[in-house]
């Protein structure tokens, strides 16, 4: 069974430049996660997808993050302007049930 | 406890030797641990998933307990090889039907041959 796919798997860009960070999840999964996992901190919950609809995305800081997901499946995250303080890795997590979460690699973004 | 707490930060270990860490979460409100071993440039890969208080589950050398009503659990590295080096997360899980995972900063493990 083919695993989460994230990319692109790193990303350089200067500030207020735009981002965006693709995803496809294991085949079937209704459910998709974004984290946010900045240096010394836990992946921080950005957003979740249940299907295509938002199931909760009170962490989304929605004034420069956008997130969608098309029919359903594979899923987009957008940053637009970057600031410095968005440098992290990009996590996106599939699950089938609410019980276990499966992770891609994650995408390391880097702000200048 | 309010938040999910991991110690330590870091850790060096001489192959061969055994190690532990901890992972403390709130008491409260809780209905499943998780750990995570997340190597550079690799995805986090799911260990363990405990839910009841005295669970321990095993995974060849690694080994994990939970204690529910003081809020920790244990991971357990038995004979510590190159191929542990990895970031340790735990993650809890608030309610049953609820996905949200809160997780901690990790301990990061780096095995010295």
């Amino acid at each position: 069974e083919a695993g989460v796919a994230q990319s692109p798997r790193y990303k350089i860009i200067e500030k207020r430049q735009s981002v965006a960070f693709w995803c496809n999840p294991i085949s079937g999964h209704a459910t998709l996660y974004w984290y946010q996992q900045i240096l010394g901190q836990g992946p921080k919950l950005l957003i979740q997808f249940q299907n295509n609809g938002v199931v909760d995305d009170s962490q989304l800081p929605k004034d420069r993050f956008s997130a969608e997901r098309l029919k359903g499946v594979d899923s987009t995250l957008k940053i637009q302007p970057a600031k410095l303080e968005d440098s992290a890795v990009y996590l996106c997590a599939s699950s089938l049930d609410f019980y276990e979460q499966y992770f891609g690699p994650g995408t390391r973004l880097t702000v200048t | 406890i309010l938040n999910v707490e991991q110690s330590p930060q870091s850790l060096h270990v001489q192959e061969g030797d055994s190690t532990n860490f901890t992972c403390s979460f709130p008491s409260s409100n809780f209905y499943a641990l998780h750990w995570y071993r997340w190597e550079t440039a690799k995805s986090p890969e799911a260990l363990f998933v405990m839910t009841l208080n005295g669970d321990e589950k095993k995974k060849g050398r690694i080994s994990a307990t939970l204690n529910t009503k003081e809020g920790y659990s244990y991971l357990y590295i038995k004979g510590s090889q190159p191929e542990d080096s990895a970031t340790y997360l735990c993650a809890s899980h608030p309610n049953f039907g609820n996905e949200k995972l809160t997780f901690g900063t990790g301990t990061r493990l780096t095995i010295i041959p």
